[in-house]
């Protein structure tokens, strides 16, 4: 258990429609990252944030948004959702902000249907 | 611009036989690179990470890899391949200034026989 705790484990859902993603890092951590794994693209980084600010952006979709809450729990929005969406999405978490002696932490993951 | 490649998407070997996992990487600068293991239905566990100095580095659960600037190869090895090894395997890179973004290779798939 890395301590990083994701809900909810499954989602399944119709095109068009948006869902949200949660994510709690362990405690202490700062930083909240989003990754997306699915079978064409493999696991691709989407964002991050740290103390509440976006860090660093990937291929993130513009359909997509994200949000780190002063709790520092953070939630992925996934609007307009098309049958592509469908993949695996992690949380991870870390104490900085860099690469650099900073492990990620990643939780369970949420598996996303869309039909 | 920076990418990692697993050339390997599946690799089998027998159980007490010796492993090894393939990573090469572009990426302009000195890397920072990292090994994770994705047992099924489960997350990813951090494997070993490599930063500076010695080009050997020592992780968990009896791994280890080699960083080869000149091959740009950052390969993965094992002595001897337990059956509870058997799982996917990413090597990713960091990059510098871009916050803690990580790449990922396509994952590399480890059978294990009996």
């Amino acid at each position: 258990d890395s301590g990083v705790t994701q809900t909810p484990k499954h989602l399944i859902t119709a095109t068009g429609q948006r869902v949200t993603l949660r994510c709690s890092p362990r405690s202490g951590d700062l930083s909240v990252y989003w990754y997306q794994q699915s079978l064409d693209q493999g696991l691709q980084f989407l964002i991050q944030y740290y103390n509440g600010e976006e860090r660093a952006k990937g291929n993130i979709l513009e359909r997509f948004s994200a949000q780190q809450f002063p709790d520092l729990h953070s939630e992925l929005n996934l609007s307009s959702l098309e049958l592509g969406d469908s993949a695996l999405y992690f949380c991870a978490s870390s104490v900085f902000q860099g690469v650099r002696n900073n492990e990620q932490f990643f939780g369970p993951g949420t598996r996303l249907t869309v039909l | 611009a920076q990418s990692v490649t697993q050339p390997d998407i599946h690799i089998t070997v027998s159980e007490g036989a010796s492993l090894e996992l393939r990573c090469n990487y572009s990426y302009g600068a000195t890397p920072y690179l990292f090994w994770y293991v994705q047992s099924p239905g489960q997350g990813l566990q951090l494997l070993l990470k490599y930063f500076s100095g010695d080009t050997l580095v020592q992780g968990i659960k009896g791994f280890e890899a080699e960083f080869k600037r000149s091959q740009s190869s950052f390969n993965l090895r094992k002595p001897s391949v337990h059956w509870s090894d058997a799982a996917e395997y990413f090597c990713a890179v960091g990059i510098y200034n871009q916050g803690g973004k990580l790449i990922f290779g396509q994952g590399t798939e480890l059978s294990v026989k009996p």
